[in-house]
């Protein structure tokens, strides 16, 4: 069975430009989450989705991040403009249907590690 | 905020020695703790969904037990190898969407 799948695996850019990120989860899984580890931080989660709806993105920082899952499948993660502090590794995670009281596992892609200078 | 602490935060230990880490988190409202094993350029790898108090899991030389009563777990490496090398991170689940929550992980390097 394929992994979660992500790209590019790295990207050095310039404070203000933008960049976007891709996903495609593991097949038939219904859920899917953005994370942003910053060095030395565990892993913090920037947007969670059910299908093609978003379920959480409280921690997003919306005047510059957006995702969408169109078709509830693939995802997209873009930044625009860029901050020197949003350099870090973006992991993208699938898992089963996750319900209140459900926990199971989330499988991660390999991430996509984000210099900006 | 959810604190969820993780130590050591660095570990370095000889080949064939055995070692543990700790995961340290409010009891309350929990509904599962899980470990990930994060090696250098690879995805994060799922180790263990833990959900019952006094609940113990085994993968081979890794285990871990889980204490909900007093908000801790221990992950334990039994006779460490280089491929062990990785940073261990623990994550609850508090059931809000399922969502987790990570600590700042443990980074462990065995060397011959």
């Amino acid at each position: 069975e394929a992994g979660v799948a992500q790209s590019p695996r790295y990207k050095i850019i310039e404070k203000r430009q933008s960049v976007a990120f891709w996903c495609n989860p593991i097949s038939g899984h219904a859920t899917l989450y953005w994370y942003q580890q910053i060095l030395g931080q565990g892993p913090k989660l920037l947007i969670q989705f059910q299908n093609n709806g978003v379920v959480d993105d409280s921690q997003l920082p919306k005047d510059r991040f957006s995702a969408e899952r169109l078709k509830g499948v693939d995802s997209t993660l873009k930044i625009q403009p860029a901050k020197l502090e949003d350099s870090a590794v973006y992991l993208c995670a699938s898992s089963l249907y996750n319900s209140l009281g459900t926990s199971y596992e989330q499988y991660f892609g390999p991430g996509t590690r984000l210099t900006v200078t | 905020i959810l604190n969820v602490e993780q130590s050591p935060q660095s570990l370095h230990v000889q080949e064939g020695d055995s070692t543990n880490f700790t995961c340290s988190f409010p009891s309350s409202n929990f509904y599962a703790l899980h470990w990930y094993r994060w090696e250098t350029a690879k995805s994060p790898e799922a180790l263990f969904v833990m959900t019952l108090n006094g609940d113990e899991k085994k993968k081979g030389r890794i285990s871990a037990t889980l204490n909900t009563k007093e908000g801790y777990s221990y992950l334990y490496i039994k006779g460490s190898q280089p491929e062990d090398s990785a940073t261990y991170l623990c994550a609850l689940n508090t059931g809000t969407a399922s969502k987790l929550t990570f600590g700042t992980g443990t980074r462990l390097q065995v060397t011959l």
